[in-house]
């Protein structure tokens, strides 16, 4: 079946690490995408990706990393400057900029 | 900065009662209108999209109406269920060619049995 697969579905982090979320896609889709979402603020971008080795800055890139090595995959680095981590992180692919965006389940971050 | 405004936030009908979300945008240069459909623990799936050359699009039960001028869309639902009970997001892709998704805060729909 094709879909993005993220992983893990909770993650738990202790203050001032850093963890990675996984992001793997099997649609041959060229962008790719990390959303945050908070009760109340609706999806907010962290990066993006339209093409292998390159990747933009979204609205609160701050605090987090990313890396684009494959196609298939665009795992977030959440560091130890993202002083408000805990949220539900979202991943998404789409072939093209106006045409659907196909998302995963979502991570549950918390910090404990 | 860009945005996408979404009202109302929670919104709570009687089972066959028709919601409707509104949506409006301040930037011109949007060029795709797509909502989602998330369920509590999931992700959003892409549930009707339009374009601006369009003003109405329906796919079954769900209709989005447009107005370029004004710069708003709407979904509406017809004869609502209680299986159509989650939250909905607007969104709008900017024509500067730049891959992004603006997407409204979200309304939280809830249909009474």
């Amino acid at each position: 079946d094709g879909g993005i697969t993220q992983s893990p579905k909770y993650l738990f982090r202790k203050e001032g690490q850093n963890v990675t979320l996984s992001c793997e896609q099997n649609l041959n889709h060229d962008a790719m995408y990390w959303y945050r979402q908070d009760p109340g603020q609706g999806l907010r971008l962290i990066y993006y990706s339209q093409i292998v080795n390159d990747f933009q800055k979204g609205d609160i890139a701050e605090g987090y990393s990313v890396s684009r090595e494959k196609k298939e995959s665009f795992p977030l680095t959440v560091t130890s400057a993202q002083k408000n981590p805990t949220a539900f992180y979202l991943c998404a692919s789409s072939i093209l900029r106006d045409t659907e965006a196909f998302f995963g389940q979502g991570t549950r971050l918390t910090v404990v | 900065q860009q945005q996408v405004k979404q009202s109302p936030q929670s919104l709570i009908v009687q089972k066959g009662g028709i919601p409707i979300i509104n949506c409006a945008y301040e930037n011109t240069a949007f060029d795709y209108f797509p909502w989602y459909q998330q369920f509590p623990g999931k992700g959003p799936a892409l549930l009707i999209a339009i374009r601006p050359d369009v003003s109405e699009k329906k796919e079954g039960r769900f209709t989005i109406s447009f107005n370029k001028s004004a710069k708003q869309f709407s979904l509406h639902i017809m004869d609502s269920q209680p299986g159509d009970s989650a939250t909905y997001f607007c969104a709008a892709t900017p024509t500067s060619g730049t891959y992004k998704y603006i997407f409204g805060t979200g309304t939280r729909l809830k249909v009474l049995a």
